[in-house]
């Protein structure tokens, strides 16, 4: 299995700053690679897929990279509907796994 | 638009059974693979098992292997998760979504909940 590890756990941002997510595969899952966002009470949003690919309607302030292992979310100029966990996700492998999340929270 | 709607969430003793289902709508369902993922109360997102479009391959994870079926009817356009022999670290929000480009997920029921207790 896959083991995805995500830093920080909690990072915490004033609002217009610029957030920096870590997501790191125990080994490689090429560019299959996706992130979600997760408000309180609501399911996943898909914000990005092929570790670099913004989904339907996602704003340009969130942009992924990298491959192999390890990988990037950044948003640019944080937005306060942004506050939220998010989580990544390989698809490279079965059995599918996700990272245990980065709670982004307001400064 | 597309919805996906669980339903099948309860409260059930350890040892029992449960089936979830999922009301798709909104866009081809045969055609795309579908998933269940779970939440356990405040921890992450654990995916729990897959079914390609046709039905004719599935996947699961460790955790529920050989306890749990997935199926799907595409007649009915409705994904379903037999659950047997369910235990307390079952309880969880499950939720089913759509697959995209590979296994990715672009679309998310608002989830079911599960509770395992006595």
């Amino acid at each position: 299995e896959i083991v995805m590890t995500q830093s920080p756990a909690t990072l915490s941002v004033s609002p217009g700053e610029r957030a920096t997510l870590y997501c790191r595969a125990s080994q490689s899952v090429s560019s299959n690679l996706a992130w979600y966002q997760q408000k309180p009470g609501q399911a996943p949003r898909l914000l990005i897929y092929g570790a670099s690919t913004r989904a339907t309607g996602i704003p340009a302030r969130f942009s992924g990279s990298g491959s192999g292992t390890e990988f990037t979310l950044t948003i640019s100029s944080l937005q306060s509907e942004d506050f939220a966990v998010y989580y990544c996700q390989q698809y490279n492998n079965w059995p599918l796994t996700f990272g245990g999340g980065t709670k982004v929270e307001i400064k | 638009e597309v919805q996906l709607l669980e339903s099948g969430g309860d409260l059930v003793q350890p040892g029992g059974s449960l089936r979830l289902s999922c009301a798709a709508s909104g866009f081809t369902f045969s055609n795309y693979a579908m998933s269940w993922v779970r939440q356990a109360p405040g921890k992450g997102l654990e995916w729990v098992s897959i079914i390609s479009g046709s039905g004719a391959i599935t996947y699961y994870a460790d955790s529920v292997k050989g306890r749990f079926t997935i199926s799907r009817d595409n007649s009915k356009n409705t994904l379903y998760l037999q659950m047997n022999s369910l235990r307390a670290d079952d309880t969880a929000v499950y939720y089913c979504a759509k697959s995209h480009s590979g296994y990715s997920f672009d679309y998310w029921g608002q989830g079911t909940l599960v509770t395992v207790s006595s």
